[in-house]
């Protein structure tokens, strides 16, 4: 099926690491992305990894990838009150044609000051 | 600094009413996609359209038609408006160059009474 699956809470204390992980469905997707969504507002990118890559570092955020068992995951060193938002991951099979998304439940974290 | 815009934040309609949702983008993307999205069930695509005049549906097309005229405007139609369209419901677009990164509008959220 076309499920891309994350848990639906985290709670983490202010200055400790998140981990968001997510199992994605297509092994043929060219890039897998993180998304944010601050209340009330759209999603915005966060960041995102091209599928021939296992890391990617950008400030406080580190995506792994594990192709084998198509797992994705976003750590977020030294997490703020700020940081608490729904983030999403998204796959876009290469085998849509159209650059269709595919995006998880969201997962909401929260973090506690 | 690139938008997409939807012309509504919060809308209240009856049961029974013909709803229009408006969706502009200014990047002259080619893919525009109408979401809608609850609590527990992440974005679920509603309808795509990758080019003008063009449409396909998505996981959840039922109750809903779409119209694109031109290239920076995407319409969501709901032909009679029912409870369970209760929803925020979020517009993107894309283009098919690049990291293919999806832009979101704030999203509107739509009750049905």
């Amino acid at each position: 099926g076309e499920d891309v699956e994350q848990s639906l809470f985290l709670s983490v204390r202010e200055g400790d690491s998140s981990v968001i992980n997510c199992t994605y469905t297509d092994s043929s997707s060219t890039y897998l992305y993180w998304y944010k969504q601050e209340p009330g507002a759209g999603l915005q990118l966060l960041t995102y990894i091209f599928s021939n890559m296992d890391m990617k570092q950008d400030q406080r955020l580190t995506v792994l990838l594990n192709k084998k068992d198509k797992h994705l995951s976003l750590r977020i060193a030294d997490t703020q009150t700020g940081d608490s938002a729904i983030y999403f991951c998204a796959e876009v099979p290469i085998t849509s044609g159209t650059y269709k998304y595919i995006f998880g439940t969201g997962t909401r974290l929260k973090v506690l000051a | 600094d690139v938008k997409v815009t939807q012309s509504s934040r919060y809308l209240v309609k009856r049961t029974g009413e013909k709803v229009f949702l408006e969706c502009v983008q200014d990047m002259d993307h080619e893919n525009m996609f109408w979401y809608r999205q609850d609590p527990g069930l992440g974005l679920r695509l509603i309808y795509f359209s990758y080019d003008v005049k063009m449409k396909e549906k998505g996981d959840i097309p039922e109750g809903y038609s779409v119209s694109r005229e031109k290239k920076e405007r995407f319409s969501l139609i709901l032909e009679s408006a029912s409870t369970n369209q209760t929803s925020m419901y979020l517009c993107a677009s894309t283009s098919l160059q690049g990291n293919t990164e999806a832009f979101f509008g704030q999203g509107t959220r739509l009750t049905v009474v």
